[in-house]
């Protein structure tokens, strides 16, 4: 069966580097979104990106913060200078035509912001 | 607003036990998903109930929907230790775009 993958699994950054967040959503999916967990706390929503554009993003997904469709594959999400509050799990989700349809998941790349 | 509120936050029970938990939330929304997740591993998607839907059902999953109370519960039955992880039910909002809204989570622990 089809499914998000993500790298890497870990990240360990010092505060102040860029980080880039790589993400292969299922194939044939339209809409990407990226989400965050910091630990012990509630899964949060920062951006969804549909057809080489931002469609919707949230106050945490701040000017820090960026993504970018390379190719026909990859989803990737950059921070560009990391903070120790970036510190989370972030995952990668993908659905197949947005509104109304199961959102899948990527197993999720931890960062640890030193 | 908050959304997706879970209860009880944790639950232990007995193998062979039916687990039920149950998700509140505070705006309309158009489906509300819920989701499995094993500690410190990715969120495993279980099941999308629509708000035109009362109950949806898939293997030992029930999983009702009464957006009249704005509430929803996920029934696990006849549970198994491999069971054992965080549920969080998401719901993607009417006029919110396709972004899901977490609530904190139930853990549950099967105990063999």
């Amino acid at each position: 069966e089809p499914e998000v993958t993500q790298t890497p699994s870990h990240q360990v950054t010092q505060m102040g580097q860029e980080v880039i967040l790589r993400c292969v959503p299922i194939s044939n999916h339209l809409y990407f979104y990226w989400y965050r967990q910091i630990l012990g706390q509630k899964v949060e929503f920062l951006v969804s990106f549909y057809n080489n554009e931002i469609s919707e993003k949230s106050e945490i997904f701040d000017d820090q913060f960026s993504v970018e469709r390379p190719d026909g594959s990859n989803f990737t999400l950059k921070i560009r200078s990391t903070k120790l509050e970036d510190s989370a799990m972030y995952f990668c989700a993908s659905n197949r035509l947005a509104r109304g349809y199961e959102q899948y998941f990527g197993p999720g790349t931890r960062l640890t912001v030193t | 607003s908050q959304q997706g509120e879970e209860d009880p936050q944790a639950l232990s029970i007995q193998e062979g036990e039916n687990a039920t938990m149950n998700c509140s939330y505070k705006t309309s929304i158009n489906n509300l998903q819920w989701y499995r997740q094993n500690s410190g591993r990715g969120l495993v998607h279980l099941i999308l109930i629509r708000s035109n839907e009362r109950e949806k059902h898939s293997g030992r999953l029930r999983v009702t929907l009464d957006t009249s109370k704005k509430s929803s519960s996920l029934l696990i039955t006849a549970s198994r230790a491999a069971d054992t992880a965080s549920y969080f039910c998401a719901t993607e909002g009417e006029t919110s775009g396709s972004r899901l809204t977490f609530g904190e989570g139930t853990q549950l622990t099967v105990n063999p």
